[in-house]
């Protein structure tokens, strides 16, 4: 595709359901990552794949987020359980692999998703 | 442990003039990038620069341009001649070799000024 793809845009959901992000990466590109963003904050980092690599769970703020990558392509952020402070904007970004010189990141739309 | 600072949550810069807003990083990898991104309010991430750790010469993108001070860990960036259209959030960024992942700042608010 043309860039990163995420969806849904826009994601309401009430408190204690499970959701499910969805981004699509360009193409090609092996590295993935998610950030979140909370209004007017900066960019959170929550987890980072690599091409067949274990991906860097770092960020990730509980154990009810996790996050998968299919074939190495389209990825899915779940967060379990949501909470009011789950409330934000979810930015899923990729780039090509390392050893490739300038790589920057590709970012897509976000999801805002809001927990009522 | 941050990695990325930026110590202006505000800065104002009045229309034409030249502003810069600072950045400074940590890191023990001797390969690394450093990237600043500019984020309207209408949310999409814009890539404006890069910056390598062995580059020679400081990099430059048309009006943008990034001081990059590799024994103080600086990699400020430079916007020359302002427009109304620069007021945005920007965020500076760092990739460290050893671990590609991708780690930015708290961004700085740059409003620009008629």
């Amino acid at each position: 595709g043309a860039g990163v793809s995420q969806s849904p845009s826009n994601k309401v959901t009430e408190k204690g359901k499970d959701v499910e992000l969805r981004c699509d990466p360009i193409s090609g590109h092996t590295a993935l990552y998610w950030y979140r963003q909370s209004l007017g904050q900066g960019l959170e980092f929550l987890i980072y794949f690599q091409g067949n690599s274990a991906p860097d769970k770092s960020g990730l703020p509980s154990d009810r987020f996790s996050a998968e990558r299919t074939g190495g392509s389209v990825s899915t952020l779940t967060i379990q359980r949501t909470q009011q402070e789950d409330s934000a904007v979810y930015l899923c970004a990729s780039s090509l692999g390392p050893g490739t010189g300038q790589t920057e990141a590709f970012f897509g739309q976000g999801t805002r998703l809001t927990v009522v | 442990a941050q990695k990325i600072t930026q110590t202006q949550p505000g800065m104002f810069v009045q229309e034409k003039e030249a502003v810069t807003l600072d950045c400074t990083y940590d890191t023990s990898d001797p390969s690394y990038g450093l990237f600043w991104y500019k984020q309207p309010s209408s949310g999409e991430m814009i890539f404006l620069i890069y910056q390598g750790s062995y580059d020679q010469q400081n990099a430059t993108e048309g009006r943008y341009s990034l001081n990059f001070q590799k024994a103080r860990k600086s990699a400020n960036l430079v916007i020359s001649a302002s427009q109304l259209g620069d007021s945005a959030m920007y965020f500076c960024a760092m990739r460290e070799g050893r671990s590609n992942d991708m780690r930015f700042g708290a961004g700085t608010r740059l409003t620009v000024k008629p």
